[in-house]
This record gives structure tokens, sequence and C-alpha cells, in this order.
């Protein structure tokens, strides 16, 4: 019963190929997250949906683009993944109230 | 801006306690979060505390909260093998509207057996 399901949990790619990674939510938050996460290191918000309000974190590189189509869906777009860009990408929803957020399982990414 | 630490490992032995420590500077927290996260997966979310607490328990999951330090710990009580994962603590303030997570950086718990 995934609430948050991130597709592929693993995707491989081509150094510059643009990718792009998706999520769902079943949970009909009005928030939605991308962190990204390095090995061994804390998860970082890359930028978040409130509604169709993008909010984009003051260091996310400009390769980073986000669309939120409608409250299920959220993607991540890369448009030329570096080597750098290899890391485990999180999404994560919320509800108004910050009772805590959802995360979904990850899509681990290798650039090559 | 926020920051938020952690030691990054703990060793304990099956069946004790095990306490994780976090500090953190942002005095306008609101919640307080505990994260926990197995290898390859992505987080879960343990215990949460609102910044007028000092306490809560939650089955064998204790959470300290020191406001006046900064101060968060979570006690495991008899720590389990399947215990072993790395403990996130994070908070969010009250900036409305925009409230978003700051993650420690993670204590890797490991168990000796």
């Amino acid at each position: 019963d995934a609430m948050v399901i991130q597709n592929p949990r693993y995707q491989v790619t081509q150094f510059g190929k643009p990718v792009t990674l998706s999520c769902s939510q079943t949970l009909n938050h009005n928030v939605m997250y991308w962190y990204q996460q390095k090995s061994s290191q804390a998860p970082k918000l890359l930028f978040h949906y409130y509604d169709k309000d993008f909010n984009n974190e003051a260091d996310t590189p400009d390769n980073f683009q986000s669309r939120r189509p409608n409250t299920s869906f959220c993607f991540l777009d890369i448009r030329s993944p570096g080597l750098g860009d290899a890391a485990m990408y999180l999404c994560a929803t919320s509800p108004r109230a910050i009772t805590g957020y959802t995360f979904g399982s990850g899509t681990r990414l290798t650039v090559v | 801006g926020e920051d938020v630490e952690q030691s990054l490992f703990l060793s304990v032995r099956e069946g004790d306690s095990s306490v994780i420590n976090c500090t953190y500077t942002d005095s306008s927290s609101t919640y307080l979060y505990w994260y926990k996260q197995e290898p390859g997966a992505g987080l879960q979310l343990l215990t949460y505390i609102f910044s007028n607490m000092d306490m809560k328990q939650d089955q064998r999951l204790t959470v300290l909260l020191n406001k006046k330090d900064k101060h968060l710990s979570l006690r495991i009580a008899d720590t389990q093998t399947g215990d072993s994962a790395i403990y996130f603590c994070a908070e969010v303030g009250s900036n409305f509207g925009n409230e978003k997570l700051t993650f420690g950086t993670g204590t890797r718990l490991t168990i000796i057996p």
C-alpha cells in the first residue's frame, strides 16, 4: 500500500543525456518535495511545490527542473546529468499541517 | 541558515539502549523528527515531537527535547539487530507556507551481537 511511489528504483543514464524521475502519491497532499541524497550525506532539498506554486532552493543548479502536472504526480528532470549528479533522489509529500513528511523509497541514479 | 548536527557513528550491544543525539540552531523550530533509513531505502518517519513538549514516548522509542539547549535525543530501548540503520534528526521551522525539513548528517547505528 505504498502511498508515495517513485519510479524507477534504479536508473542508469549516460553523461549528458536528459533523464526524468517520477513520483506519484495517493495521499492528496498539497506539498511535494524533491531531495537529493549523496552517499553518506544528509538529504538536501532541491525544490518543492505547494499546490502549483514552484519553490526552488537558491543553490539548486539550473540543470535540475521539475514539473507537477496535477496533485498526484511530480517529475524531476535533469537536463544534462553529470557524474556529480549520481545520487539517491527522494520524493516526499506533506499535508498543509506539518506533522511529518511521507517519503518514497527513492530512485538511485547512476551516471555513466 | 538552519544547521542540524549529529555524531556520525554509534555502536551498541544487542539488548542495550541506544541514545542518538542531535543539536540544532533554529530557535523557531516547531516540529522535530527522527527518521530511519535502511540501506538502499527511503526515509521512514519514526516519531516526532512538537517544540512545546519535552518528552514523547512511543513503545521502545523515547524522544527528549531540551529547547533551551536546542538538543534532541532518541533513545531506543532493548536495541535489536533490526534497528541497524542510519537515523536522521530533522527540524522544520515556522515559516508558514514554506515548511521544509532540514536534516542532520545522520548517525549510523551498528548493533553488536
